[in-house]
C-alpha cells in the first residue's frame, strides 16, 4: 500500500483559511468513509482532529472541518490561529484492516 | 482519562528483535468498542501505520513488515506489546502506541524512540 499524496507545505495568515488536500485511489480513500487528520506539534505525538472523513472529536475546534469528494479528502482550517502551526497528516482505512497514512503537511502561519 | 505508556529498551542492534510494551492505564484493552494498534514515525519523517490488534486476540499487520512483526495483548496485565525481528537501521523510529476506534487513532502514547545500531 503507497501512502497517501499530501503537499509538502501551506500556509496562510492569521484569520484566512488554509486547505490540505490527501489524494489516495479508489481502493482507500475512494472506497471507505473512514479517513481521519492528526495534527502534530514538534516533538509531540499526533492528535485526532477529524474522524470518519468530516466528524469533530469533542474539543477540537469547529474552525477544522473535513471533507471528501472522490479520491480526495481535504482538511481546512478556518480563522488561522498561531497554534496551529504544526504538521497534518491524513489516513484512511484501506481494506482488510489495513489503514494508510498521508506524506504530511508542514503548516505555516504567515 | 485513559492514558497509554510504551516502554522499551530504546537501542537495538541490527539484526536483533525490537520488543515495546504498552500499559494502559484509565481503561480495559478487553472493551470490544475498539482496538489497540502501533504507528511509527522515523526520524523526521511520515508516519507509518504498523498494526493493530482486536480484544479478540485477531491482529491485522502492515504487509510491508508483516514477515518480522508480531503485535499481541496481556489482558491480565492491560498491555500490548509488538515485537520486530530482524531489524536494520531502516526501523529506527519514535514508536506510538494507540487506540482505535472507527477507523482512527484517537488515543496516543507520548512515543519511545527506538535506534537501531550496533
Amino acid at each position: 500500500q503507497s501512502a497517501l499524496t499530501q503537499p509538502p507545505s501551506a500556509s496562510g495568515s492569521p484569520g484566512q483559511s488554509v486547505t490540505i488536500s490527501c489524494t489516495g485511489i479508489s481502493s482507500d480513500v475512494g472506497n471507505y468513509n473512514y479517513v481521519s487528520w492528526y495534527q502534530q506539534h514538534p516533538g509531540k505525538a499526533p492528535k485526532l482532529m477529524i474522524f470518519e472523513v468530516s466528524k469533530r472529536p469533542s474539543g477540537v475546534p469547529d474552525r477544522f472541518s473535513g471533507s471528501k469528494s472522490g479520491d480526495t479528502a481535504a482538511l481546512t482550517v478556518s480563522g488561522l490561529q498561531a497554534e496551529d502551526e504544526a504538521d497534518y497528516y491524513c489516513s484512511s482505512y484501506a481494506g482488510s484492516n489495513n489503514y494508510v497514512f498521508g506524506t504530511g503537511t508542514k503548516v505555516t502561519v504567515l | 482519562q485513559l492514558q497509554l505508556q510504551e516502554s522499551g529498551p530504546g537501542l537495538v542492534k541490527p539484526s536483533e528483535t525490537l520488543s515495546l510494551t504498552c500499559t494502559v492505564s484509565g481503561g480495559s484493552i478487553s472493551s470490544n468498542n475498539y482496538y489497540w494498534g502501533w504507528i511509527r514515525q522515523p526520524p523526521e519523517k511520515g508516519l507509518e501505520w504498523i498494526g493493530i490488534i482486536y480484544y479478540s486476540g485477531s491482529t491485522y499487520y502492515n504487509p510491508s513488515l508483516k514477515s518480522r512483526l508480531t503485535i499481541s495483548s496481556d489482558m491480565s496485565k492491560n498491555q500490548i506489546s509488538l515485537k520486530l525481528s530482524s531489524v536494520t537501521a531502516a526501523d529506527t523510529a519514535v514508536y506510538y502506541c494507540t487506540r482505535g476506534l472507527l477507523g482512527a487513532s484517537d488515543y496516543w502514547g507520548q512515543g519511545t524512540l527506538v535506534t537501531v545500531s550496533s
